[in-house]
């Protein structure tokens, strides 16, 4: 059974730091690439980073780009999220995903999801 | 960039109904379309993709069509279960998902 958990969610000062991560099992990890994708109370879904499956490739939402890092240890099955400079419109509950693949090809849409993690950036 | 406008934000209907909800992409996304449902304090759960493939375990009550730009997820019988919020996503280029239709009981 896919499993993934998040943790390391809080909250944190305007301008600060927080590093989530995502712990994942049931499946090879290493053979997904992964993605944060975050909700702010009461509104949509938005991706906010993606990194390939070796972690060679990182991909970020304008909004987070420069400030937010990726990043996976394939030995631990886990993924991050370092976050520095926060500002309050990053508050939000952040989901890590996996990629769904079909029997030919793998997109960027997800098939599972964590619990998510609440991040509140306030002072 | 690709902008996703989903239609109606909201909807009322009744169990038993027959309801369709519409995504719209600013530019052709071929049939990279993904539709989600997601329920409140619940993570999104994936139910179509390649717009109109029924992820494995979806109700087949669910359908979606569409391709190029115009999109719709239909739910043929609603169940009390199908309340929830829909969200559209476009995979075509860095993941956008649509604002959201929030699905209520009548």
């Amino acid at each position: 059974e896919v499993q993934l958990l998040e943790s390391g969610g809080g909250l944190v000062q305007p301008g600060g730091s927080l590093r989530l991560s995502c712990a994942a099992s049931g499946f090879t990890f290493s053979s997904y690439a992964m993605s944060w994708v975050r909700q702010a109370p009461g509104k949509g879904l938005e991706w906010v980073s993606a990194i390939s499956g070796s972690g060679g490739s990182t991909y970020y939402a304008d909004s987070v780009k420069g400030r937010f890092t990726i990043s996976r240890d394939n030995s631990k099955n886990t993924l991050y999220l370092q976050m520095n400079s926060l500002r309050a419109e990053d508050t939000a509950v952040y989901y890590c995903a996996k990629e769904f693949c079909s029997s030919t090809s793998c997109h960027t849409l997800y098939d599972y999801w964590g619990q998510g993690t609440l991040v509140t950036v306030s002072s | 960039a690709i902008r996703m406008t989903q239609s109606p934000s909201s909807l009322s209907a009744s169990t038993g109904d027959r309801v369709t909800i519409t995504c719209r992409a600013s530019q052709g996304i071929s049939s990279y379309l993904a539709w989600y449902q997601q329920k409140p304090g619940k993570a999104p759960k994936l139910l179509i993709y390649a717009a109109s493939t029924l992820q494995s375990g979806v109700p087949s009550r669910f359908s979606g069509s569409g391709s190029g730009t115009d999109f719709t997820l239909t739910i043929s019988c609603l169940q009390s279960e199908d309340f929830a919020t829909y969200y559209c996503q476009q995979y075509y280029s860095y993941p956008l998902f649509g604002q959201g239709t929030k699905l209520e009981i009548k």
